[in-house]
């Protein structure tokens, strides 16, 4: 099993619109978790860290769930540059501190 | 620019060659990690290092590949006797103990033919 699962999407919305991303996790000792976002062919790049109390940052919300192991992504209001993939992250204190990647759910946002 | 830095960018080589990879990190973070994607998959942890020591590799880093960092600061990965699945965007991060955040250079792409 996977230790980070992603719906790989795409996901295709109008601007302006309110898109969901989820990811799980399967690792309950897992300790920290983010929200990565990649363009093209470019090197991924923080997005936003996930907190157990949820935090936000402009239209960008993250949730973590820690009984049911899922972190989420709202974002709101979507603009054409929101368009990337984008990647959940999480670190398991038992193997270290490698991050673990999922495969990233794609993001098109269309005018 | 005082990022995370990785050359070459690019890099085309005949099946069978070895190829090297550089990497240097940002200059205060003793954490090192290396990581390959391929097309629609997110990054694939292949090792890290903690200064100058590798702590861990992943199952995927073959007996062709090995990776150093002999002085805790810039690192290299070498692929011998390139194979075509071999082609892909090496990626290597870093960070700094007690920093969750890690930054990526912007990848080495190896193409193998």
């Amino acid at each position: 099993r996977k230790e980070v699962e992603q719906d790989p999407g795409p996901f295709n919305v109008p601007e302006g619109a309110t898109v969901a991303f989820n990811c799980t996790y399967s690792n309950s000792a897992s300790q920290s978790f983010f929200w990565y976002r990649q363009d093209c062919r470019k090197e991924p790049k923080l997005l936003m860290s996930v907190y157990s109390s949820g935090n936000e940052d402009g239209r960008f919300t993250a949730q973590l769930n820690r009984a049911s192991q899922y972190i989420s992504l709202l974002i709101r209001d979507s603009k054409l540059s929101d368009s990337a993939t984008y990647l959940c992250v999480v670190t398991t204190s038992n193997t270290g501190n490698q991050f673990y990647f999922g495969t990233g759910t794609s993001l098109t946002v269309i005018p | 620019d005082t990022g995370v830095s990785q050359n070459p960018r690019h890099k085309i080589t005949k099946r069978g060659q070895n190829v090297t990879f550089r990497c240097d990190p940002i200059s205060e973070h003793n954490r090192l990690y290396w990581y390959r994607q391929t097309l629609g998959q997110g990054p694939e942890f292949l090792t890290y290092f903690q200064n100058e020591a590798q702590l861990e590799k992943s199952r995927l880093l073959s007996d062709r590949f090995s990776a150093e960092r002999p002085k805790g600061s810039f690192s290299t990965l070498e692929i011998q006797r390139t194979e075509q699945g071999d082609s892909a965007m090496y990626l290597c991060a870093s960070s700094f103990t007690g920093q969750t955040e890690a930054f990526f250079g912007q990848g080495t792409r190896l193409t193998v033919v």
